[in-house]
């Protein structure tokens, strides 16, 4: 099957510093996607990357797609409590299976 | 609001029990999915379905089943439950097409196997 890695696993930094989790795929990709998952709940969709370099914003979040479309991450600039989840990407392959990354989960201390 | 609703929140069976996971959507998607959620395993595909009595393999079937008789649910069995199955499975639907989009999740059901 696809083999997806996600780094890193766990990460605590102190609010205002910046994170970042990166998703990396042993096959060339269709698509990307990133969710969410805060303690306790579900995973909620953030965003879905599908051109080669692509970047997209969301306030402090940028998400990035590898020229290759092989990799991607994920980067909140001055993180903030309301942060704190676990990050996952789900890479596509095209036929409408989703697996998920193992995801990275963040803490972040005030 | 859309809604993916998984019937039970929390269940303890025992060894061997049969056991049903349900989940309905209200969204009208052709994709639905099951997921176990394990520490430090992330989620792992179990099944998924692309249409009603369409059901394929994800990359851990083994000891699952699954059923889709409605578009609206998709069912999760357990024949003969063992301990190793204890986890939180977490049900996800979607819209269909060739790629898949963004999933929609239920609150997830929480399966202990005494």
């Amino acid at each position: 099957g696809q083999q997806v890695m996600q780094i890193p696993q766990y990460q605590h930094v102190q609010e205002g510093e910046d994170f970042t989790t990166y998703c990396n795929s042993s096959t060339t990709l269709s698509n990307i996607q990133w969710y969410k998952q805060r303690p306790g709940g579900h995973p909620v969709f953030l965003i879905q990357l599908v051109k080669s370099g692509e970047v997209k914003k969301q306030k402090r979040l940028t998400f990035q797609f590898g020229e290759a479309k092989k990799n991607s991450s994920l980067h909140i600039t001055a993180t903030q409590t309301t942060d704190v989840g676990t990050y996952f990407c789900a890479p596509g392959t095209g036929f409408q299976k989703l697996v998920f990354g193992t995801g990275t989960r963040l803490l972040v201390s005030p | 609001d859309v809604k993916v609703t998984q019937s039970s929140r929390y269940l303890v069976k025992r060894t061997g029990e049969k056991v049903f996971l349900e989940c309905v959507q209200d969204m009208d998607h052709e994709n639905m999915f099951w997921y176990r959620q394990d520490p430090g395993l992330g989620l792992r595909l179990i099944y998924f379905s692309y249409d009603v009595k369409m059901k394929e393999k994800g990359d851990i079937p083994e000891g699952y089943s699954v059923s889709r008789e409605k578009k609206e649910r998709f069912s999760l069995i357990l024949e003969s439950a063992s301990t190793n199955q204890t986890s939180m499975y977490l049900c996800a639907s979607s819209h269909g097409g060739s790629n898949t989009g963004e999933l929609f999740f239920g609150e997830g059901s929480r399966l202990t196997v005494l």
